[in-house]
């Protein structure tokens, strides 16, 4: 079974600059998240899907992020204009939920992003 | 607001001893919490995962104690080996969205 992919692996840009984030979750998985962890830090859930239907953005800074997955399966993550503080790895994950609610998460490798 | 607190930050064990690491939850409507391993370079990669009507689960070398009451859950890695060193996150989650992680316990241990 394939795991999640992630694309780039690093990304290297200058604030107010835009970049994108792709992942392509396991088969068959009707939930991705997306995280963002800081160096030092545990992984903090910017939005999670539900097939193409947002379940939870509460955390995304909507300013300046957004993301999507459209025909509920690959998904993009933009950000437009980064920050110094955006600097981090971007998590990729999904999930298939299973009866009695089992969240197994299968993390992607992440996208390393420096904004200088 | 840390919704999942996790100490210590560091922890350096000899091979062979246990390792033990603490988390503490507020939001009782919470209903699972896992663990979570992580090399460098890598994605966390599941461990093991409790539901609060279990007190205890244990797969190999690896058991989670759950205190409902306490509101506190921990992972107690037994006879621990050099292999084991890496970064451990507790997390918690509720239905149907949600996932909240600890700041991670970095484990080293030695030969």
């Amino acid at each position: 079974e394939a795991g999640v992919a992630q694309s780039p692996r690093y990304k290297i840009i200058e604030k107010r600059q835009s970049v994108a984030f792709w992942c392509n979750p396991i088969s068959g998985h009707a939930t991705l998240y997306w995280y963002q962890q800081i160096l030092g830090q545990g992984p903090k859930l910017l939005i999670q899907f539900q097939n193409n239907g947002v379940v939870d953005d509460s955390q995304l800074p909507k300013d300046r992020f957004s993301a999507e997955r459209l025909k509920g399966v690959d998904s993009t993550l933009k950000i437009q204009p980064a920050k110094l503080e955006d600097s981090a790895v971007y998590l990729c994950a999904s999930s298939s939920i299973r009866w009695g609610g089992h969240y197994e998460q299968y993390f992607g490798p992440g996208t390393r992003l420096t904004v200088t | 607001q840390q919704q999942v607190k996790q100490s210590p930050q560091s922890l350096i064990v000899q091979k062979g001893g246990i390792s033990i690491i603490n988390c503490a939850y507020e939001n009782t409507a919470f209903d699972y919490f896992p663990w979570y391993q992580q090399f460098p370079g890598k994605g966390p990669a599941l461990l093991i995962a409790i539901r609060p009507d279990v007190s205890e689960k244990k797969e190999g070398r690896f058991t989670i104690s759950f205190n409902k009451s306490a509101k506190q859950f921990s992972l107690h890695i037994m006879d621990s080996q050099p292999g084991d060193s890496a970064t451990y996150f507790c997390a918690a989650s509720r239905d149907p969205s949600g996932f909240y992680f600890g700041t991670g316990t970095s484990l080293t241990v030695i030969p």
